[in-house]
């Protein structure tokens, strides 16, 4: 079936980093791709998304690149501070046009920023 | 202004008791989802309202889980003669669906423990 997987489940940065997280996805009528930030006992923190019509998107210290041609949606943290550690998802919708529907999440990858 | 609630926080119960789980949408979000993370798991898409439509029910694993949406806010998700295998993380998301905004807001989830 259709699935969002991710390339490295755990990553380890040093303070002031810049982290790169990863996502393969398979799904190519999926028009809306969305990165969550889930900290222990947390539910899921919506950080940054992007539409398929785009291929790269700035918020403040986040950038997702999306390329659609590989299928793959990457996710870079600038200047990484210790709060950043958590668990990042990420997650596709093919939505059919909608704004609304299910998301297809990956498995996570755990982001652990040393002092 | 609030985001979405979930209660109870947790609930541990035994083996073949019925559980429900409450979730309080975002005040305006005519669209309500449920989803299941099993330790150390990705989320698992389980149900979906979006305001007066069937709901999609592709999700659910077994007609033990049911859900309803009473007057387009509140959902209970409920789970009949629970099983060991139920234990998770239940969380529950809302959006909007004008159109401009396809963003996921979720809740802190309830934990599930089955005995």
């Amino acid at each position: 079936g259709e699935s969002v997987g991710l390339h490295l489940p755990t990553l380890s940065v040093q303070e002031g980093d810049n982290s790169i997280i990863n996502c393969a996805y398979s799904n190519s009528a999926s028009d809306y791709f969305i990165w969550y930030k889930q900290e222990s006992g947390k539910g899921p923190q919506f950080i940054i998304d992007i539409r398929s019509n785009m291929d790269k998107r700035q918020g403040q210290r986040v950038t997702v690149l999306l390329n659609k041609t590989v299928k793959h949606l990457s996710l870079q943290i600038a200047a990484t501070q210790p709060g950043d550690s958590a668990v990042y998802f990420c997650a596709e919708k093919d939505a059919g046009g909608t704004s609304y529907g299910k998301l297809t999440f990956g498995q996570g990858t755990i982001l652990t920023v040393h002092p | 202004g609030a985001g979405v609630s979930q209660s109870p926080s947790n609930k541990v119960t035994e083996k073949g008791k019925d559980v429900e789980l409450r979730c309080d949408p975002i005040s305006g979000h005519t669209a309500l989802y449920w989803y299941r993370q099993s330790l150390g798991q990705g989320l698992e898409f389980l149900i979906y309202f979006q305001g007066n439509s069937a709901p999609d029910k592709s999700g659910l694993p077994s007609d033990r889980f049911s859900a309803e949406r009473t007057g387009g806010s509140v959902s209970t998700l409920t789970i009949q003669r629970t099983q060991q295998e139920d234990s998770a993380v239940y969380l529950c998301a809302s959006s909007t669906v004008d159109g401009l905004s396809d963003t996921q807001y979720f809740g802190p989830g309830t934990r599930l423990t089955v005995l």
